[in-house]
């Protein structure tokens, strides 16, 4: 089966600007999740969605990310404006069903870096 | 709320010598443990899960409830064990990683 796909690999903005990512997790699978790992530490949930609804976004930064995922399939991440602190890499993944004992599927991911 | 940890940033250890990585946890339902592991420039994958009892590529791992632990063990390193591990927790439908163990196995 083909894997989570994201674009673009790499994106270099400056401070303040906008950007955009994109991801098309697995055929089938319902859950989609948004990870944030910033150098030397571990992935950090950022969002997960059911289909095309939120399930959880407790630690999204509501007042510069936002997210979507029309039609329950691909989704988009945006941060706007970027600040210095959001250099990292963005994680997509996708998962069959969340309840059951499935790990997750994870794209290659997209590095920000914001100087 | 739900937390692991793993003490070890970083973790050398010569082939064919054992190598275990440390994973403690704090949840307070039932959890889900798993290892993940990220070789160099390959994704994010899982590893094993605890729930299988399984052993792949020579690691396993046994889930201790009393000490809330989920360390990962192999007898004999290979050179190609060499990546980022890491630890995490399913508790409600959400997956929490541990900072993670970078292991470098040396001829």
């Amino acid at each position: 089966e083909a894997g989570v796909a994201q674009s673009p690999r790499y994106k270099i903005i400056e401070k303040r600007q906008s950007v955009a990512f994109w991801c098309n997790p697995i055929s089938g699978h319902a859950t989609l999740y948004w990870y944030q790992q910033i150098l030397g530490q571990g992935p950090k949930l950022l969002i997960q969605f059911q289909n095309n609804g939120v399930v959880d976004d407790s630690q999204l930064p509501k007042d510069r990310f936002s997210a979507e995922r029309l039609k329950g399939v691909d989704s988009t991440l945006k941060i706007q404006p970027a600040k210095l602190e959001d250099s990292a890499v963005y994680l997509c993944a996708s998962s069959l069903d969340p309840s059951a004992n499935y790990g997750y599927t994870f794209g290659s991911g997209t590095r920000l870096t914001v100087v | 709320a739900q937390r692991v940890t793993q003490p070890e940033k970083l973790l050398s250890v010569f082939k064919g010598a054992p190598v275990e990585l440390k994973c403690n946890y704090s949840y307070s339902g039932s959890p889900e443990l798993f290892w993940y592991v990220q070789y160099s420039r390959q994704r994010l994958q899982l590893l094993l899960r605890h729930i299988s009892r399984e052993s792949i590529k020579g690691f396993t791992a046994d889930l201790n409830k009393g000490e809330t632990s989920f360390h990962l063990k192999k007898p004999f390193a290979q050179e190609e064990d060499s990546a980022m591990y890491y630890c995490a927790l399913k508790g409600r439908d959400k997956l929490s990683f541990g900072a993670g163990t970078t292991v470098t196995v040396r001829a």
